[in-house]
């Protein structure tokens, strides 16, 4: 089956630590999106990249960094300078602007 | 001025009733524009996407007026599984295809 996989769906880290959640899609998408989504509130864009080795901030990129090395592979890092990094994390692989999304990580910084 | 706006709600609807959400944005480059339902604690999915001469689909109506940058939804016959958040997501295309979402929508439907 076709898809975009995230992983793992729970992740809890100690303040301070980097993470990298992981997000992989065979649906053979160039374009690839990182979101965070904060109890009752919407989507807001961490990073996107259209194509390998390439990407591009979104509105909530410090403290964030991602990787392009494959066409199905779109890491993302949480580095210990984000301020509040407890959140949902969604990522998406879109064509002609519809998008596909994993099921979400949710991170939990303690 | 945010991007894309939305009124937060919550809409709480009897069953069977027709519920409108609208959604605005501030950018009149903007080139398409879709709605998606999320579930709690689960991830997006598209519902419709939203063309210039409106579409529908089934109970749900979608609409575009450019000239006012506002797309709106149209729930006809409201189920209780129409409960949900409802984002718009609007693109703008400057060979850049960023996905701005709204902040959602939240629907409860009454029994």
């Amino acid at each position: 089956d076709g898809g975009i996989t995230q992983s793992p769906k729970y992740l809890f880290r100690k303040e301070g630590q980097n993470v990298t959640l992981s997000c992989e899609q065979n649906l053979n998408h160039d374009a690839m999106y990182w979101y965070r989504q904060d109890p009752g509130q919407g989507l807001r864009l961490i990073y996107y990249s259209q194509i390998v080795n390439d990407f591009q901030k979104g509105d909530i990129a410090e403290g964030y960094s991602v990787s392009r090395e494959k066409k199905e592979s779109f890491p993302l890092t949480v580095t210990s300078a984000q301020k509040n990094p407890t959140a949902f994390y969604l990522c998406a692989s879109a064509r002609h602007w519809e998008a596909f999304f994993g099921q979400g990580t949710r991170l939990t910084v303690v | 001025r945010k991007e894309v706006e939305q009124d937060p709600g919550p809409f709480n609807v009897p069953e069977g009733a027709t519920v409108a959400f609208n959604c605005t944005y501030s950018n009149s480059a903007s080139q398409s524009f879709f709605w998606y339902r999320q579930d709690c604690r689960k991830e997006p999915k598209l519902l419709m996407s939203v063309y210039s001469s409106g579409n529908e689909d089934g109970r749900f109506t979608a609409q575009l007026n450019r000239a006012s940058q506002y797309i709106s939804l149209l729930i006809r016959d409201s189920k209780l599984s129409d409960s949900a958040t409802y984002l718009c997501v609007v693109t703008t295309s400057f060979g850049n295809e960023k996905l701005t979402f709204g902040t959602g929508t939240r629907l409860t439907i009454i029994p």
